[in-house]
């Protein structure tokens, strides 16, 4: 069974540029997460998926960050304008169930200079 | 809201020698609490994981874990470790779906 995967694996950008990133979870798994992981500090909840509908997106950090699951399966985050703050890891995961162990991608390393 | 807290940024052990990782969290009321491992150059895999039941959670690579109610704890601990656990290692706990993680502690082994 392939694991949830993330793309691209690094990512540098200038400030202002815009930047997507994506994710493709384990299939049949409908819950979809995004946690981010800035330097130095904790991972953070950026937002749920349960399918295609966004079930909490509270953690998700401004406007400038647009996050899509078309049809169920693989998401997108994009970032536009990006920022230096916005520099970090970006963790994709998916589960079964709620509640449950939750899957993990490698991340994705973005670096805006 | 729940918190997680790991004291220790950094623990280094004697390869060989055994270790805690300390971890405690800020509720009283039922949890699921995990705790993560980032090796070197890879995403999060689980170690472990407490729902219910026992308090003493076996991991992988011979990790075990207790939960303490009472204390608020979820330590990790491995008898003896060895090169290869060379890692970070992340408490986390669910709240409804999402986790809420701890600083991690990067283990560090000395030969």
């Amino acid at each position: 069974e392939a694991g949830v995967t993330q793309f691209p694996s690094h990512s540098v950008i200038e400030k202002g540029q815009t930047v997507t990133l994506r994710c493709d979870p384990i299939s049949g798994h409908d819950n979809l997460y995004w946690y981010r992981r800035v330097m130095g500090k904790e991972i953070k909840f950026l937002l749920h998926f349960v399918k295609e509908s966004k079930q909490d997106e509270s953690g998700m950090p401004n406007n400038r960050f647009l996050a899509e699951r078309t049809g169920g399966t693989y998401s997108t985050l994009k970032v536009q304008p990006a920022e230096l703050e916005d520099s970090g890891v970006y963790f994709c995961a998916s589960s079964q169930l709620l509640g449950n162990e939750q899957f993990f991608g490698p991340g994705t390393r973005l670096t805006v200079l | 809201a729940q918190s997680v807290t790991q004291l220790d940024s950094q623990v280094p052990v004697f390869e060989e020698a055994p270790v805690e990782l300390r971890c405690n969290y800020s509720s009283s009321v039922s949890v699921y609490l995990f705790w993560y491992v980032q090796y070197p150059n890879q995403g999060l895999q689980l170690l472990l994981k407490y729902l219910s039941g026992s308090t003493l959670v076996k991991g992988i690579n011979g990790f075990e874990a207790e939960f303490n109610k009472s204390q608020t704890s979820f330590h990790l601990r491995k008898p003896s470790v060895h090169i290869s656990d060379t890692a970070e290692y992340f408490c986390a706990v669910s709240e409804h779906y999402q986790l809420i993680w701890g600083a991690g502690t990067k283990l560090i082994i000395k030969p």
